[in-house]
């Protein structure tokens, strides 16, 4: 009965690979994010898709790049992966957007 | 541009020691207050939102009140499974949707 699920739910990979991280709601949000929490524990938002229509697009690298298949499913792909990118990457949604966040278990990524 | 900033970073408590944590905020017009609570290797799970000035909510051993600069969430009484990261967001004024989060409370409760 998980609400926001992700997988996988660790990645190590090496610098310059290609990988991509997987998410699913079943709480018929219509609201989909990804944050990233760096080492210092902030949370910071990347994207927003709403009904499959990116929302919010922060500064982030053009190697990351979201795919909103349908509503319940937010992808996160990254090309040429660098040291940098090694963070937990967490999946949320909501019932709109100002609503309550519900979040996945996060993705711990590690470039090596 | 730091909007959101929790304090203390960490806090040790004795089981039964009541504390408070801190969150001020420097957003124009709040449009959320929002608290979570994260446990290691997990995602952060919604407490409260909270909206204007003197608004309270409560869960169990939690109480969070808010004021026009700072939010406070209250521990009363707290057991050991109160341990965990307390995250404070608030609503981004420009951005429907986009939470900014401070840097987290790491409370420890010890038996």
């Amino acid at each position: 009965d998980t609400a926001v699920s992700q997988t996988p739910k660790y990645l190590v990979t090496q610098m310059g690979n290609d990988k991509s991280i997987k998410c699913e709601q079943n709480l018929g949000h219509d609201t989909m994010y990804w944050y990233k929490q760096d080492s210092k524990k902030f949370l910071k938002i990347m994207f927003s898709y709403n009904n499959k229509e990116l929302i919010i697009n922060e500064t982030v690298p053009n190697r990351f790049s979201p795919k909103s298949p349908d509503k319940a499913h937010l992808n996160l792909h990254i090309n040429s992966l660098e040291l940098g990118d090694s963070a937990v990457y967490f999946c949320a949604s909501s019932r709109e957007g100002g609503s309550p966040l519900h979040f996945g278990n996060g993705t711990r990524l590690t470039v090596t | 541009e730091d909007q959101v900033t929790q304090s203390p970073e960490a806090l040790r408590l004795q089981e039964g020691e009541s504390s408070s944590l801190n969150c001020s905020y420097t957003v124009s017009g709040l449009r959320g207050l929002f608290w979570y609570r994260q446990d290691p290797g997990k995602g952060p799970e919604f407490l409260f939102t909270l909206y204007s000035a003197g608004e309270e909510k409560e869960k169990e051993r939690l109480k969070a009140t808010l004021t026009k600069k700072e939010s406070f969430l209250h521990i009363t009484a707290p057991k050991p499974e109160d341990s965990a990261t307390y995250l404070c967001a608030v609503q981004d004024p420009d951005s429907w949707g986009k939470l900014q989060f401070g840097a987290g409370t790491q409370v420890v409760v010890t038996p």
